[in-house]
């Protein structure tokens, strides 16, 4: 079974500055997809990112991006330019893709905060 | 337009009671799921359909009972309701493809049981 671990409960970042989420995660499979969720005070669930394993490059969305080593399972990921609007959990997530319905595999998330 | 909605947001319930939580998305999806976030925030997969039909069920307690009347729909029925359900249950969807991963979440249902 697919694992993901987040070591980080807890990080802090100064607004405008940068900060790295880290995540790991442990399958067999060649074929899936990782994606980083943000979880606000609203416990709203929002896509970040997401990264295809086939692809070399790491995906990036405006001020956020990924670094991706498929060979060393990790799957972390910078905010630049961090905003108060930042706050919330961080989730990561990894998703099969040999079929179309399998579920989300998260970690225990990273509670982010930001200080003005 | 609400994608996936949920219904009720919240409710609270004393033990042994049952309930239902209401799930509809209108992105045209074949596959819905409820996940459980517990107290600590960790988000697990209860169970997954494909077009009204159950793909997965994670060891969930029988108690717990999803019915999907349309590929629109998804409902969560929990019977003799227990202090450990206490949790927030999301429901979400996604298309069917392979290459279609992306999982379109609803608002949550924090469930209190008292």
């Amino acid at each position: 079974a697919q694992t993901v671990t987040q070591s980080q409960p807890e990080m802090s970042v100064q607004e405008a500055e940068t900060v790295t989420l880290s995540c790991t995660y442990d399958t067999s499979e060649s074929d899936y997809y990782l994606f980083w969720y943000k979880q606000p005070p609203s416990r709203q669930m929002i896509l970040v990112i997401r990264q295809e394993a086939y692809k070399q490059q790491n995906a990036t969305e405006n001020r956020f991006s990924v670094n991706f080593q498929k060979a060393a399972k990790s799957f972390s990921l910078k905010i630049s330019d961090s905003q108060l609007g930042d706050a919330a959990m961080y989730f990561c997530a990894y998703r099969s893709a040999h079929s179309g319905n399998t579920p989300l595999v998260f970690g225990k998330g990273t509670r982010l905060s930001v200080i003005a | 337009d609400t994608a996936v909605s949920q219904t009720p947001k919240y409710l609270v319930t004393q033990m042994g009671n049952d309930k239902s939580i209401k799930c509809e998305q209108n992105l045209g999806h074949d596959t819905m799921y409820w996940y459980k976030q517990d107290s600590k925030k960790f988000l697990k997969i209860m169970f997954s359909y494909n077009n009204k039909e159950l793909i997965i069920n994670e060891t969930v307690p029988n108690r717990f009972s999803p019915k999907s009347p349309d590929k629109a729909h998804l409902n969560l029925h929990i019977n003799s309701l227990e202090l450990g359900d206490s949790a927030v249950y999301f429901c979400a969807s996604s298309p069917h493809s392979p290459r279609g991963a992306e999982q379109f979440f609803g608002p949550g249902t924090r469930l209190t049981v008292l």
